[in-house]
This record gives C-alpha cells, sequence and structure tokens, in this order.
C-alpha cells in the first residue's frame, strides 16, 4: 500500500509566522502535490513537482512556497502565515508512469492549519 | 465558471436506491478522468477511474461524454456505507489536476 503521511493533523500558528508542512511518501513516487481544501471550493492546488527539486505552480501559489530536495520529501512553506490561509491542506502523489495509473493520486491525512 | 463542475446535493437516498452524480467539465483537453471518494474528515481515496466506453467496479458505473464534456456515476443498490462525498477529477496535460467541490450523499435506512 502506498502511504503519504503528513508532519502534522492539527496546527495552530499566528498571523506572520514561518510555517512549515511536511509530507514524505515511500512509493518512490515521480510527482507530488499540496492542496488546500476549503468548504465549498473543493480542493485547489497550490504547487506541484515532477521531480526533485522541480516545482511548478498550480493554481492558488500565492503566498506559499514549495521544496522538493529529495524524491519522498515535499515541503509547503507559508513565508508568513495570514488568517486567510486557514485551511485544511492535503499531500499528494501520483506514480507518474505512463497511461492512466500514472495519474491515480494517494493522499495523506491531510493538516488542519489555523492561523489565529 | 469553474473548470470542474458538480451538484453539491446533497442527496438523501434509502438503501437499496440508484442514484446517479453527473460532473461537467469545459477543458476540452482533459485528459483523464477520476472518481474519488471523500469520507467526513478524512482524505479522498481514489473509487474509479472513468474510460470512454464506460466501465463498471461491483455497483458502481462510471462513464464519460467527451462530445458533451460530461462524466457520470450511478451507484446501485445504495448501502450506508456509501455516505460520503464524491468527487469529480479532471487532469490536464502535465499532471495538472483540477478536483470538483464534490457531491455530498447520505444513504439512511
Amino acid at each position: 500500500d502506498v502511504k503519504v503521511t503528513q508532519s502534522s493533523r492539527y496546527l495552530v500558528k499566528r498571523t506572520g509566522e514561518k510555517v512549515f508542512l511536511e509530507c514524505v511518501q515511500d512509493m518512490d513516487h515521480e510527482n507530488m502535490f499540496w492542496y488546500r481544501q476549503d468548504p465549498g471550493l473543493g480542493l485547489r492546488l497550490i504547487y506541484f513537482s515532477y521531480d526533485v527539486k522541480m516545482k511548478e505552480k498550480g493554481d492558488i501559489p500565492e503566498g506559499y512556497s514549495v521544496s522538493r530536495e529529495k524524491k519522498e520529501r515535499f515541503s509547503l512553506i507559508l513565508e508568513s502565515a495570514s488568517t486567510n490561509q486557514t485551511s485544511m491542506y492535503l499531500c499528494a502523489s501520483t506514480p507518474g508512469i505512463g497511461g492512466r495509473r500514472g495519474y491515480e493520486q494517494y493522499f495523506g491525512p491531510g493538516t488542519r492549519l489555523t492561523v489565529t | 465558471r469553474k473548470e470542474v463542475e458538480q451538484d453539491p446535493g446533497p442527496f438523501n437516498v434509502p438503501e437499496g436506491a440508484t442514484v446517479a452524480f453527473n460532473c461537467t467539465y469545459s477543458n476540452s483537453a482533459s485528459q483523464s478522468f477520476f472518481w474519488y471518494r471523500q469520507d467526513c474528515r478524512k482524505e479522498p481515496k481514489l473509487l474509479m477511474s472513468v474510460y470512454s466506453s464506460g466501465n463498471e467496479d461491483g455497483r458502481f458505473t462510471a462513464q464519460l461524454n467527451r462530445a458533451s464534456q460530461y462524466i457520470s456515476l450511478l451507484i446501485r443498490d445504495s448501502k450506508l456505507s456509501d455516505s460520503a462525498t464524491y468527487l469529480c477529477v479532471v487532469n490536464r496535460i502535465g499532471f495538472k489536476t483540477i478536483f470538483g467541490a464534490g457531491t455530498r450523499l447520505f444513504v439512511k435506512a
């Protein structure tokens, strides 16, 4: 079974703090993703990475950065947390192999971040 | 207009009922299509891929209509355990993934 783990299930931070969310996958997947999920808006893609040190912006990258120094680890960084970044953050990975299976996403359990 | 649109529901159905969800997408270059299931306070999990010819997995049937740009999911003989949010997912070229906001299903005894 693919396992995707996230560093924290719940996190409370203050406005202006720098926040690190860590994600690790153990199946040698090529691609990793960070989403946020808000009621009524669904999952929105923040950033994704298709290789070590490679990254691409998703649909809502403003206020976030990412780091992928090793294949199994993908970090999301909130440079200066704001209250509108209070959300559920979900990490996912995909095999990246050819064909439909390459797109199947495996999610971590999520981190519920509250910024006060 | 959202790139992937779903009826948010909720759909309230009795056990044993058949229920269908639709999803429309706006980008005609979309390549791959999926249905995910998300239980309350849990992460999404892949339910099934959607193939052009239609495909079935037990009580679940998925259909794709590329000409009309919609995807459907049919659940037959609903169980209490089917209660969840069902997410329609579309992949653009290059692994970018767009999720619909989800359709909530409640199956009642």
